[in-house]
């Protein structure tokens, strides 16, 4: 089992729809990061979090620690948000290295 | 510079060829870290820089991989002898320092092509 998991693998909605994409992780974290990575590899950060909830625009980002998981919403969704979305962890063993979910590949539909 | 900047951003290789690949880090920032992406899966962490010093390098898969950061800024990682799986898209990340809630930056990624 992958100490992170994302949920789904693959989505697919039409333009405007509310988005969600699960995180759940198994090992103790400092912190956890959302990322976006459009096609030709370059990544963004998106946040950072290591407790409650975040939002930039139209991105929310949530945890729950207890749990240990994390979910990403976007709301009102765009063609240009068409991308893979991906979690990863900072555990509390270590000060950088960061375990990485596989990714979710996201396409929004006009 | 504004962002972490990685050159080239694709290269096409003829196996068995030596290859280098640059980062850029953030101005100022000490760590650095290089990670490797096969296609549709999660990055791979490779190494990771405090300053001019490798701190972790247990990432690198053989010894055919080798990286440096002769000045704590601008790293160089190094192929020898490449092999078609060596294909893959090379990310490099950079902090102000390591630690639990520092942000990593990330570059736009090498697309390396061994053919």
């Amino acid at each position: 089992k992958n100490e992170v998991e994302q949920s789904p693998q693959n989505l697919t909605a039409q333009e405007g729809e509310f988005i969600t994409i699960n995180c759940s992780y198994s090992v103790g974290i400092s912190a956890l990061h959302w990322l976006q990575q459009h096609p030709g590899g370059g990544i963004v950060s998106l946040f950072m979090l290591s407790s409650g909830k975040k939002k930039h625009g139209r991105l929310i980002a949530t945890i729950n620690i207890q749990e240990k998981h994390s979910s990403l919403h976007i709301t009102a969704s765009h063609p240009r948000d068409s991308a893979v979305y991906i979690c990863a962890v900072r555990s509390m063993d270590s000060n950088y290295q960061l375990i990485w979910g596989a990714g979710t590949k996201l396409i929004i539909k006009p | 510079g504004a962002g972490v900047s990685q050159t080239p951003s694709n290269k096409v290789t003829e196996k068995g060829k030596y290859v280098e690949l640059r980062c850029d880090p953030i101005s100022g920032h000490t760590a650095l870290y290089w990670y490797r992406q096969s296609l549709g899966q999660g990055p791979e962490f490779l190494i990771y820089f405090q300053g001019t010093g490798a701190a972790d390098d247990s990432g690198l898969p053989n010894d055919r991989f080798f990286a440096v950061r002769p000045e704590g800024s601008v790293s160089t990682l190094k192929i020898q002898r490449t092999e078609r799986g060596d294909s893959a898209v090379y990310l490099c990340a950079s902090s102000l320092m390591a630690g639990p809630n520092t942000e990593a930056f990330f570059g736009q990624g090498t697309r390396l092509t061994v053919v």
